[in-house]
């Protein structure tokens, strides 16, 4: 597509039910990101995924945090058991296969509330 | 452990103004840098991206310079105008396998009419 897709836009959860938050990169963009940014807080790097492989899954903050990427294309992020911390803004981006020197391109994000 | 600072973290000023932003990161090994900006609650709009071979990109009334061997970068906005007003976000991209954004912790600019 045009641009980094992320759906849904808006999530508000029970705490303890699982969520998925899915991002649809841009076309031919191998890398993709995921980045939290909470609220009065900056941006978090969670996990980076090179095709459907994750290199670097150190910034998951908990155990009850996965992703997923299939076909080198479309990442799923799932919290499962949501805690009222986990409440954020939950960033996708793509870039170009590494080392990328055309930077990077964010999706509009997912609004999670845990209630 | 990169660090990357934002001086200030909130600025406002009457429209027309010239502004600069300045962003400094601890480990000069960087491979590019980037400038965002970020409406409230939306996600992040890319502006400028310098390579680290750079020392400066320009775009409309944006321009930002680095200068790698000090740490620094800095983000002029000529002439502002109230659809400035946003947080700002640069970026250092690192310098290893891992290709990840340290980001600065933004500037929240106000740009009043």
């Amino acid at each position: 597509g045009a641009g980094v897709s992320q759906s849904p836009s808006n999530k508000v959860t029970e705490k303890g039910k699982d969520v998925e938050l899915r991002c649809d990169p841009i076309s031919g963009h191998t890398a993709l990101y995921w980045y939290r940014q909470s609220l009065g807080q900056g941006l978090e790097f969670l996990i980076y995924f090179q095709g459907n492989s994750a290199p670097d899954k150190s910034g998951l903050p908990s155990d009850r945090f996965s992703a997923e990427r299939t076909g080198g294309s479309v990442s799923t992020l799932t919290i499962q058991r949501t805690q009222q911390e986990d409440s954020a803004v939950y960033l996708c981006a793509s870039s170009l296969a590494l080392p990328t020197g055309a930077g990077y391109t964010f999706g509009s994000g997912t609004r999670l509330t845990v209630v | 452990k990169q660090e990357v600072t934002q001086i200030p973290a909130a600025l406002s000023v009457p429209e027309g103004e010239n502004l600069v932003l300045n962003c400094s990161f601890t480990d000069s090994a960087i491979y590019n840098l980037q400038w965002f900006r970020q409406d409230p609650g939306k996600g992040l709009t890319s502006l400028l991206l310098i390579q680290s071979s750079q020392r400066e990109q320009t775009s409309g009334r944006l321009n930002a310079s680095l200068d790698k061997s000090s740490g620094r970068s800095t983000l002029y906005i000529a002439a502002s105008q109230p659809g400035d007003s946003a947080t700002y976000l640069c970026a250092v991209d690192r310098n290893n396998a891992g290709n990840m954004l340290t980001f600065g912790g933004g500037t929240r600019l106000m740009v009043k009419p």
